[in-house]
Parts: structure tokens; sequence; C-alpha cells
């Protein structure tokens, strides 16, 4: 059955540096999400992308955040300049239409 | 962010019985609404979803019930089974593109 798959499965950096964390969606699907899940708190959503632009985004997806999908099979999420409070598992979901997301196994960053 | 909630945070059933999981929404233009079951270390497991148009929807062991008027949705399963063990989260999809907002989870334990 196809899935989501993400890398790394963990990230450590230094306050200060640049990330990027990559998924592979399921290939026939359109619509490409990150969310993201700080350690006791909801799952909190981050971003949507379609038709190779931004659909929608959060407040916390600022100006540090952006994503592309390269080659268009990869997805990405790049923290430019990581905080201690970037801090968190990461989490990219697909979907064929705006209904049903499937969720990748996450990436857990953590920013020292 | 408490659009969705699920105010009970554990609930521990035995084997065979049924297992109810509750969540509450406030937000009207939600449209569809979903449950995912997630394990420690792994990325949200789809399992059943319904739209605002129907009021149950059934998958093998697991029904969704939506009360729109109460703005209350719930998930049977039955019977529970001890891999049913993991946390639960309702997610809700408002009518823009596909973002969903997820309530704070509730630990089901299915005791053998």
């Amino acid at each position: 059955e196809p899935e989501v798959t993400q890398t790394p499965s963990h990230q450590v950096t230094q306050m200060g540096q640049e990330v990027i964390l990559r998924c592979v969606p399921i290939s026939n699907h359109l619509y490409f999400y990150w969310y993201r899940q700080i350690l006791g708190q909801k799952v909190e959503f981050l971003v949507s992308f379609y038709n190779n632009e931004i659909s929608e985004k959060s407040e916390i997806f600022d100006d540090q955040f952006s994503v592309e999908r390269p080659d268009g099979s990869n997805f990405t999420l790049k923290i430019r300049s990581t905080k201690l409070e970037d801090s968190a598992m990461y989490f990219c979901a697909s979907g064929q239409g705006l209904q049903t997301q499937y969720f990748g196994p996450g990436t857990r960053l953590l920013v020292l | 962010d408490q659009q969705v909630k699920q105010n009970s945070p554990s609930l521990s059933v035995q084997e065979g019985r049924i297992s109810i999981l509750n969540c509450d929404y406030t937000n009207s233009m939600f449209d569809y609404f979903l449950w995912y079951k997630k394990y420690p270390a792994e990325g949200p497991t789809f399992l059943i979803s319904i739209s605002s148009i129907k009021d149950k929807n059934e998958d093998g062991r697991f029904t969704v019930f939506l009360n729109k008027s109460a703005k209350h949705l719930s998930l049977h399963i039955v019977p529970s089974q001890p891999g049913d063990s993991a946390v639960y989260f309702c997610a809700a999809r408002d009518t823009s593109y596909g973002k969903l907002t997820f309530g704070q989870g509730t630990i089901l334990t299915v005791h053998p």
C-alpha cells in the first residue's frame, strides 16, 4: 500500500542553523501539507500546497519557513534559522483530493 | 485554539467491550471530520471519516456518529481489541484548502 515517507527520522541542529525536512507524498496525490506537534501539544497545521503554490498557511508559518516541490516527487519544508521553540515532530501529509489526508511517520527535530 | 476538543484525555476499556471516544467542535464551517489513530513515534493513521451531510459512517469495527446540532461526534469501536490501544485524534476540515484542525487526543487503553 502506498505511503508517505519522510527523511530524516530525527534531526538535531543548533539554534540559528537551517534545516530541510523531506517528504515523498503518495504518487498520485495533488494536495500536500505540513503539520507539527510540539511535545504534549496538539497537532498544528503549518501549510498547504497545491498546484505548485501555497494555498493556505498558519500564523506559525512565518518568513523563516518555506516549502518547495522541487522535482515532482519530493516535498520539502525549510526552516531558515531555527529557534529553540521549533523543536517538534513535523508531519508531512498528502491527499488525492481535499478530503482524507495521509500522514508520514514524522521527523523529530531538536534545536539546541 | 479550542475549535476541536476532546475532553477525555484517556479511556480504559476491557477487551471485547465498546470504546466510545468523543469530540466536540465549535466552528460551524467544518464540513468534514476524520478520526486518526497514532502510536508513539509514528504519524497519525487515518481510520474513518464522515461528511457533515451524514450522521453515521461505518467501517468494520469502527463507526463514527455526527450530531451537527450539538456539534459533537463520536467514534465507536466494537469489539475493542488490545491492538486498538493508541492515541485517537479527532480532526475537522473547514471549507478552505483542506486544513485540518485537531483535538488534543484521547489515549485509549484496551485491557486483555
